[in-house]
């Protein structure tokens, strides 16, 4: 299957600062990515969808100042949380999408993760 | 956002036994996948189904989506430890994927 990578894996930041998170598909272009946040023992919230070469979508309640998305190329999406304070702490994946021939089966594969905390 | 629920939410079995997990939302979505995921890992893609009343069987797990897609079940036989797990359904919706309310199941040898 499609590889996805994310980097870095685990950060741990002070408040008040600004955290890059980094979205790779490896062996396949994405035109689109989304990004999703996970609590412990929670299911994922989509958070935005990153679209290459326009403005990311953000889902209703997410600041989009709060967190800048960038999808600059074909392979890679980035999600910043600007300004992080401990309630920003959480799980955050990606994924990038993969569309097969006619868009009927697409299938989004999924990065490892981004353990972020916030002290 | 589309909502998906799930049930059950937890689900704690003993090795051997079978089990069945549902998911259910009032929205029509285009397709609908599943996942299973590990702590402190990414989702991992279990099977998509598309077409109203599909039935797809991996080994032990049997998907099926409903006719009006808006709900699907995983079904699982004779479950093993290491089904172990975040179960989570996804639908597609538009150009997004949301996913279900998740379940936990943990199972016991």
């Amino acid at each position: 299957g499609a590889v996805v990578s994310q980097h870095p894996s685990r950060v741990i930041c002070k408040s008040g600062t600004s955290v890059k998170i980094e979205c790779r598909s490896l062996d396949f272009q994405a035109t689109t990515m989304f990004w999703y946040r996970q609590f412990p023992k929670k299911s994922l919230m989509l958070m935005a969808t990153s679209n290459e070469g326009s403005k990311a979508t953000y889902e209703q309640g997410v600041e989009k100042d709060k967190f800048l998305i960038n999808h600059a190329s074909l392979t890679l999406s980035t999600l910043t949380v600007t300004s992080a304070h401990p309630e920003d702490s959480s799980f955050y994946i990606c994924s990038a999408r993969l569309v097969s021939g006619g868009g009927a089966n697409n299938e989004q594969f999924f990065g490892p993760g981004t353990r972020l905390t916030v002290l | 956002t589309q909502l998906l629920e799930q049930s059950p939410q937890f689900l704690s079995i003993q090795e051997g036994e079978n089990l069945t997990v549902y998911c259910n939302s009032s929205s029509v979505f285009s397709s609908l996948q599943w996942y299973r995921q590990e702590p402190g890992e990414g989702p991992v893609l279990l099977v998509t189904v598309v077409t109203g009343g599909e039935v797809k069987k991996l080994k032990r797990l049997t998907f099926q989506f409903g006719d009006a897609r808006k709900d699907s079940s995983l079904h699982i036989t004779a479950a093993q430890p290491g089904d172990t797990g975040l179960y989570l359904c996804a639908g597609e919706y538009g150009n997004q994927f949301y996913f279900g309310t998740g379940t936990s199941l943990t199972v016991i040898p």
